[in-house]
């Protein structure tokens, strides 16, 4: 089974400016959680979402959210980027029998 | 609030030593433990889980860890490591009773000199 993809790999932003992450899970997974992952703070957990519903969120502004697609894809957006967010942003998905998260190789996002 | 705590943040060890590194966690509720290795330029693994049953665990590359109720601890263990284990190590814990939200810990930085 191929494992979690996100797109892209590495983005550059002005802060202000907004940005838009892709996971694709792991096949017949259908949950998907977001964590923003940097020096200082380690994993810091965003949101979890499960056939298309999000069934829990970390705590970060509402300039950051997300949402899942029917075929389980999906995505992050962060609003109004401030140079604070930059970090690598990691993709997890989970299988339905199990709590465990197999993780994707993430997004380095700077924002400048 | 769950909270998850790696006392150690960086450990260097020679080749054939034993490891072990303490995790952690503070919620009063049955939970989920894993521990997840990140190598150097790699994605996160999972290295072992505990959901239930005997205490001791056993995952990948001869890592094991225990899981001690009564100290809310869940300590990394392998009685021999090897160069190959330079990595970064994360313990994390999700409430079992679902509410689909993991805490991690910040990592400990393991080098292991050859």
């Amino acid at each position: 089974k191929a494992g979690v993809t996100q797109t892209p790999r590495y983005l550059i932003k002005t802060r202000g400016q907004q940005v838009t992450l892709s996971c694709s899970p792991i096949s017949g997974h259908r949950s998907v959680s977001w964590y923003q992952q940097t020096p200082g703070q380690g994993l810091q957990f965003l949101f979890e979402y499960f056939s298309e519903t999000q069934r829990n969120k970390g705590n970060f502004p509402g300039r950051f959210s997300g949402r899942q697609f029917s075929n389980s894809r999906s995505e992050m957006n962060v609003s109004t980027l401030e140079l604070g967010d930059s970090a690598l942003y990691l993709c997890a998905s989970s299988p339905l029998r199990g709590p465990e998260q197999y993780f994707g190789p993430g997004t380095r996002l700077t924002v400048t | 609030a769950q909270s998850v705590s790696q006392h150690n943040h960086h450990v260097i060890l020679s080749e054939a030593a034993s490891l072990e590194l303490g995790c952690n966690y503070s919620y009063g509720g049955t939970v989920n433990l894993f521990w997840y290795v990140q190598y150097p330029g790699q994605h996160l693994q999972l290295l072992l889980k505990y959901f239930s049953g005997d205490p001791l665990v056993k995952g990948i590359k001869g890592f094991e860890a225990e899981f001690i109720k009564s100290k809310f601890s869940f300590n990394l263990r392998k009685p021999s490591v090897q160069w190959s284990d330079t990595a970064e190590y994360f313990c994390a814990v999700n409430a079992a009773a679902g509410t689909y939200k993991y805490i991690f810990g910040t990592g400990t930085r393991l080098k292991v000199l050859a």
